[in-house]
């Protein structure tokens, strides 16, 4: 079992649609979790990270983690064509590095 | 707004020849990371610096591989002898002290070993 494992896409939705992005872990130690989003060969950029479970809220994000399912998910409210890009969750446990899942590639559709 | 910077942005190489790759993380940043992503496939964990020293390494990070932080800003990856599967996007990524906080990220060197 790949210790990190996202749906590699691609998820195409229509503008103004609400997106949901989910991965799953197997690691229990994990309790940091950040959302990225990458555009072609382009640096990760941080849009949410939580810690532990429960929901946190920024803008058109929300961010859910449910640590006794190792489930975290991303939605996107309202999504925008610039919204299309490829969505990487990233976890780590107490002073450890970050491990990826490979990306869910978004394209919302004017 | 502050933000981790890497040079160069490109950069091609000849298999067996010496790469370094550049990174000043954000400046009160204590953590600092090198990943890597080859096209197409998931960013991977290459090593993690703190305090003047290597605090964890993946596989991958093998004897061809090196770190430094020559100075109080810069922070480097050196391969010593390039392969051809080296090729893949670098990433440079740091944070701040204490392990509760993100992980910003450079916007990458992409290393061609031809």
């Amino acid at each position: 079992q790949k210790e990190v494992e996202q749906d590699p896409g691609p998820l195409s939705v229509p503008e103004g649609a609400i997106v949901s992005l989910n991965c799953t872990y197997s690691n229990s130690a994990f309790q940091y979790f950040m959302w990225y989003r990458q555009y072609s060969r382009k640096g990760p950029e941080l849009l949410m990270y939580t810690y532990s479970s429960g929901n946190k809220e920024d803008g058109r994000f929300t961010a859910q983690v449910d640590k006794s399912s190792k489930y975290i998910s991303l939605f996107i409210r309202d999504s925008q064509p610039s919204d299309s890009a490829t969505y990487l969750c990233a976890m780590s446990s107490y002073g450890q590095n970050f491990v990826f899942g490979p990306g869910t590639r978004l394209s919302v559709l004017p | 707004e502050p933000e981790v910077t890497q040079t160069p942005s490109h950069q091609v190489t000849q298999m067996g020849q010496e790469v370094i790759l550049r990174c000043v993380p954000i400046s009160n940043h204590l953590y600092f990371y090198w990943y890597r992503q080859i096209l197409g496939q998931k960013v991977e964990f290459l090593v993690s610096f703190y305090n003047n020293e290597i605090s964890e390494k993946s596989e991958i990070f093998d004897d061809q591989f090196s770190v430094e932080r020559p100075d109080g800003s810069n922070f480097t990856l050196k391969i010593r002898s390039t392969k051809l599967e080296d090729s893949a996007m670098y990433f440079c990524a740091s944070r701040e002290q204490g392990a509760r906080t993100e992980a910003f990220f450079g916007q990458g060197t992409r290393l061609t070993v031809v």
